[in-house]
Protein backbone atom coordinates (compact mmCIF):
# COMPACT_ATOMS: atom_id res chain seq x y z
CA UNK A 1 0.00 0.00 0.00
CA UNK A 2 1.06 3.67 -0.21
CA UNK A 3 2.18 4.90 3.30
CA UNK A 4 4.59 7.21 4.57
CA UNK A 5 6.65 6.69 7.85
CA UNK A 6 7.94 9.60 10.49
CA UNK A 7 8.91 8.81 13.99
CA UNK A 8 6.04 9.44 16.65
CA UNK A 9 8.25 11.87 18.72
CA UNK A 10 11.47 14.03 18.47
CA UNK A 11 13.51 15.84 21.40
CA UNK A 12 15.82 18.66 21.26
CA UNK A 13 17.89 21.49 22.66
CA UNK A 14 17.56 24.85 22.00
CA UNK A 15 19.86 25.67 19.41
CA UNK A 16 20.42 22.94 18.44
CA UNK A 17 20.20 21.07 14.81
CA UNK A 18 17.23 18.05 14.65
CA UNK A 19 16.59 16.26 11.45
CA UNK A 20 12.92 14.33 11.46
CA UNK A 21 13.10 11.93 8.50
CA UNK A 22 9.95 10.48 6.49
CA UNK A 23 10.42 7.16 4.87
CA UNK A 24 7.76 5.87 1.84
CA UNK A 25 6.14 2.83 0.62
CA UNK A 26 4.27 4.39 -2.89
CA UNK A 27 5.68 5.85 -6.13
CA UNK A 28 4.38 7.44 -9.14
CA UNK A 29 4.34 11.35 -6.89
CA UNK A 30 5.43 14.27 -8.14
CA UNK A 31 6.93 15.51 -5.13
CA UNK A 32 7.74 15.55 -1.12
CA UNK A 33 5.90 18.40 1.03
CA UNK A 34 6.24 19.28 4.55
CA UNK A 35 3.77 20.78 7.18
CA UNK A 36 4.06 22.34 10.15
CA UNK A 37 1.21 21.96 13.01
CA UNK A 38 1.02 23.97 16.18
CA UNK A 39 -1.32 22.64 18.92
CA UNK A 40 -4.46 23.37 18.33
CA UNK A 41 -3.56 25.29 15.09
CA UNK A 42 -4.18 24.50 11.39
CA UNK A 43 -1.25 22.52 9.45
CA UNK A 44 0.76 25.22 7.73
CA UNK A 45 3.23 24.50 4.19
CA UNK A 46 6.57 24.68 4.81
CA UNK A 47 8.95 23.14 1.96
CA UNK A 48 8.34 21.05 -1.10
CA UNK A 49 10.81 18.86 -2.96
CA UNK A 50 10.32 17.93 -6.40
CA UNK A 51 13.53 16.87 -7.34
CA UNK A 52 16.49 14.73 -5.57
CA UNK A 53 18.79 16.91 -3.74
CA UNK A 54 18.13 19.30 -0.59
CA UNK A 55 15.61 22.85 -0.44
CA UNK A 56 16.89 25.31 1.82
CA UNK A 57 14.03 28.11 3.34
CA UNK A 58 15.78 29.95 5.87
CA UNK A 59 16.46 27.68 8.90
CA UNK A 60 14.59 25.15 7.43
CA UNK A 61 16.31 22.83 4.92
CA UNK A 62 13.94 19.46 3.03
CA UNK A 63 15.96 16.62 1.85
CA UNK A 64 14.74 13.81 -1.00
CA UNK A 65 16.22 10.84 -2.14
CA UNK A 66 14.07 9.24 -4.50
CA UNK A 67 16.37 6.12 -4.77
CA UNK A 68 16.37 5.86 -1.29
CA UNK A 69 12.57 6.69 -0.92
CA UNK A 70 13.09 8.93 1.94
CA UNK A 71 13.18 12.51 2.64
CA UNK A 72 13.96 14.53 5.96
CA UNK A 73 13.51 18.15 6.99
CA UNK A 74 15.86 19.68 8.97
CA UNK A 75 15.61 22.54 11.46
CA UNK A 76 18.67 24.50 12.42
CA UNK A 77 19.05 26.82 15.22
CA UNK A 78 15.97 25.33 17.19
CA UNK A 79 13.98 27.63 18.61
CA UNK A 80 11.00 27.15 21.48
CA UNK A 81 8.46 27.79 19.08
CA UNK A 82 9.63 24.86 17.17
CA UNK A 83 7.58 22.85 19.13
CA UNK A 84 4.97 21.52 16.93
CA UNK A 85 4.13 18.97 14.73
CA UNK A 86 5.46 18.19 11.38
CA UNK A 87 3.82 16.14 8.64
CA UNK A 88 5.09 15.00 5.21
CA UNK A 89 3.20 14.50 2.24
CA UNK A 90 3.21 13.64 -1.29
CA UNK A 91 0.54 14.53 -3.83
CA UNK A 92 0.17 13.28 -7.44
CA UNK A 93 0.08 9.26 -6.63
CA UNK A 94 -0.92 7.41 -9.49
CA UNK A 95 -1.39 10.24 -11.81
CA UNK A 96 -3.93 11.88 -9.74
CA UNK A 97 -4.76 14.41 -7.10
CA UNK A 98 -4.68 12.36 -4.05
CA UNK A 99 -2.96 13.69 -0.98
CA UNK A 100 -1.57 11.57 1.43
CA UNK A 101 0.42 12.50 4.63
CA UNK A 102 2.33 10.58 7.21
CA UNK A 103 1.34 10.49 10.78
CA UNK A 104 3.33 13.06 12.15
CA UNK A 105 6.29 13.73 14.24
CA UNK A 106 6.08 16.07 17.73
CA UNK A 107 9.10 18.17 17.69
CA UNK A 108 9.51 19.18 21.61
CA UNK A 109 12.27 21.84 22.07
CA UNK A 110 13.73 22.15 25.38
CA UNK A 111 15.64 25.03 27.05
CA UNK B 1 -6.75 38.49 3.60
CA UNK B 2 -6.08 35.15 1.37
CA UNK B 3 -8.07 32.44 3.53
CA UNK B 4 -10.12 29.50 3.90
CA UNK B 5 -13.09 29.79 5.85
CA UNK B 6 -14.77 27.06 7.80
CA UNK B 7 -17.94 26.72 9.25
CA UNK B 8 -18.84 25.78 11.92
CA UNK B 9 -15.80 25.62 14.42
CA UNK B 10 -17.34 23.00 16.94
CA UNK B 11 -20.33 21.30 16.41
CA UNK B 12 -21.93 18.47 18.56
CA UNK B 13 -24.44 16.50 17.31
CA UNK B 14 -26.23 12.89 17.44
CA UNK B 15 -26.21 9.79 14.86
CA UNK B 16 -28.50 9.89 11.97
CA UNK B 17 -28.82 13.70 11.70
CA UNK B 18 -27.79 14.88 8.62
CA UNK B 19 -25.05 17.62 8.64
CA UNK B 20 -22.65 19.79 6.34
CA UNK B 21 -19.70 21.52 7.34
CA UNK B 22 -19.39 24.35 4.81
CA UNK B 23 -15.86 25.72 3.78
CA UNK B 24 -14.79 28.79 1.43
CA UNK B 25 -11.90 30.41 -0.22
CA UNK B 26 -10.88 33.29 -1.44
CA UNK B 27 -8.02 33.10 -3.50
CA UNK B 28 -9.50 31.69 -6.84
CA UNK B 29 -7.89 27.93 -6.10
CA UNK B 30 -9.08 25.67 -8.74
CA UNK B 31 -7.80 22.67 -6.08
CA UNK B 32 -9.94 21.92 -2.84
CA UNK B 33 -9.76 19.22 -0.45
CA UNK B 34 -11.34 17.89 2.89
CA UNK B 35 -9.20 15.58 5.63
CA UNK B 36 -9.55 14.19 8.97
CA UNK B 37 -7.38 14.42 11.60
CA UNK B 38 -7.07 11.33 14.65
CA UNK B 39 -4.89 10.95 17.02
CA UNK B 40 -1.44 9.32 15.74
CA UNK B 41 -3.30 8.66 12.24
CA UNK B 42 -2.26 12.59 10.78
CA UNK B 43 -4.48 13.73 7.61
CA UNK B 44 -6.33 11.46 5.97
CA UNK B 45 -7.45 12.77 3.11
CA UNK B 46 -11.46 12.20 2.09
CA UNK B 47 -12.33 13.76 -0.66
CA UNK B 48 -10.57 16.07 -3.34
CA UNK B 49 -12.14 18.54 -6.22
CA UNK B 50 -9.63 19.37 -9.25
CA UNK B 51 -12.16 22.28 -10.08
CA UNK B 52 -16.31 23.03 -10.28
CA UNK B 53 -17.82 19.79 -10.76
CA UNK B 54 -14.66 17.47 -10.87
CA UNK B 55 -14.58 15.85 -7.46
CA UNK B 56 -13.10 12.33 -6.57
CA UNK B 57 -12.23 10.22 -3.43
CA UNK B 58 -9.63 10.62 -1.26
CA UNK B 59 -8.11 7.59 1.16
CA UNK B 60 -11.50 7.50 3.60
CA UNK B 61 -14.32 8.64 1.34
CA UNK B 62 -17.06 5.98 3.56
CA UNK B 63 -19.95 7.89 5.02
CA UNK B 64 -19.26 11.38 3.28
CA UNK B 65 -20.15 13.50 0.64
CA UNK B 66 -19.05 16.57 -1.36
CA UNK B 67 -20.18 18.81 -4.00
CA UNK B 68 -18.45 21.92 -6.00
CA UNK B 69 -20.66 23.56 -7.83
CA UNK B 70 -18.68 27.17 -7.23
CA UNK B 71 -15.08 27.54 -7.57
CA UNK B 72 -15.05 29.13 -3.75
CA UNK B 73 -17.39 26.39 -2.10
CA UNK B 74 -16.12 23.06 -1.33
CA UNK B 75 -18.85 21.53 1.58
CA UNK B 76 -18.23 18.62 2.85
CA UNK B 77 -21.72 16.70 4.14
CA UNK B 78 -22.01 13.80 6.12
CA UNK B 79 -25.69 12.10 5.18
CA UNK B 80 -25.88 9.74 8.52
CA UNK B 81 -23.33 10.83 10.81
CA UNK B 82 -22.26 7.66 13.30
CA UNK B 83 -19.76 8.12 16.06
CA UNK B 84 -16.78 6.79 14.21
CA UNK B 85 -16.62 10.02 12.19
CA UNK B 86 -16.01 12.27 15.32
CA UNK B 87 -12.94 14.04 14.84
CA UNK B 88 -11.34 17.08 13.71
CA UNK B 89 -11.80 18.40 10.08
CA UNK B 90 -10.09 20.84 7.78
CA UNK B 91 -10.10 21.90 4.71
CA UNK B 92 -7.75 23.00 2.28
CA UNK B 93 -7.18 24.83 -1.35
CA UNK B 94 -4.25 25.13 -3.73
CA UNK B 95 -3.57 26.94 -6.66
CA UNK B 96 -3.24 25.17 -10.18
CA UNK B 97 -4.51 21.96 -12.04
CA UNK B 98 -2.55 19.70 -14.04
CA UNK B 99 1.45 19.92 -13.08
CA UNK B 100 1.13 23.23 -11.70
CA UNK B 101 -0.98 22.05 -8.61
CA UNK B 102 1.51 19.26 -7.34
CA UNK B 103 4.35 21.51 -5.64
CA UNK B 104 1.68 24.17 -4.62
CA UNK B 105 1.51 24.51 -1.04
CA UNK B 106 -2.35 23.36 0.33
CA UNK B 107 -3.61 26.24 2.24
CA UNK B 108 -5.60 24.90 5.26
CA UNK B 109 -8.76 26.63 7.10
CA UNK B 110 -8.77 26.35 10.98
CA UNK B 111 -10.46 23.47 11.03
CA UNK B 112 -14.12 21.85 12.56
CA UNK B 113 -14.38 19.48 15.56
CA UNK B 114 -17.17 16.77 15.50
CA UNK B 115 -18.49 14.90 17.94
CA UNK B 116 -21.14 12.41 17.17
CA UNK B 117 -22.90 11.00 20.24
Amino acid sequence: GQSLEQPSEVTAVEGAIVQINCTYQTSGFYGLSWYQQHDGGAPTFLSYNALDGLEETGRFSSFLSRSDSYGYLLLQELQMKDSASYFCAVRGLGGGFKTIFGAGTRLFVKA
Amino acid sequence: EAQVTQNPRYLITVTGKKLTVTCSQNMNHEYMSWYRQDPGLGLRQIYYSMNVEVTDKGDVPEGYKVSRKEKRNFPLILESPSPNQTSLYFCASSQGTGGASYNSPLHFGNGTRLTVT
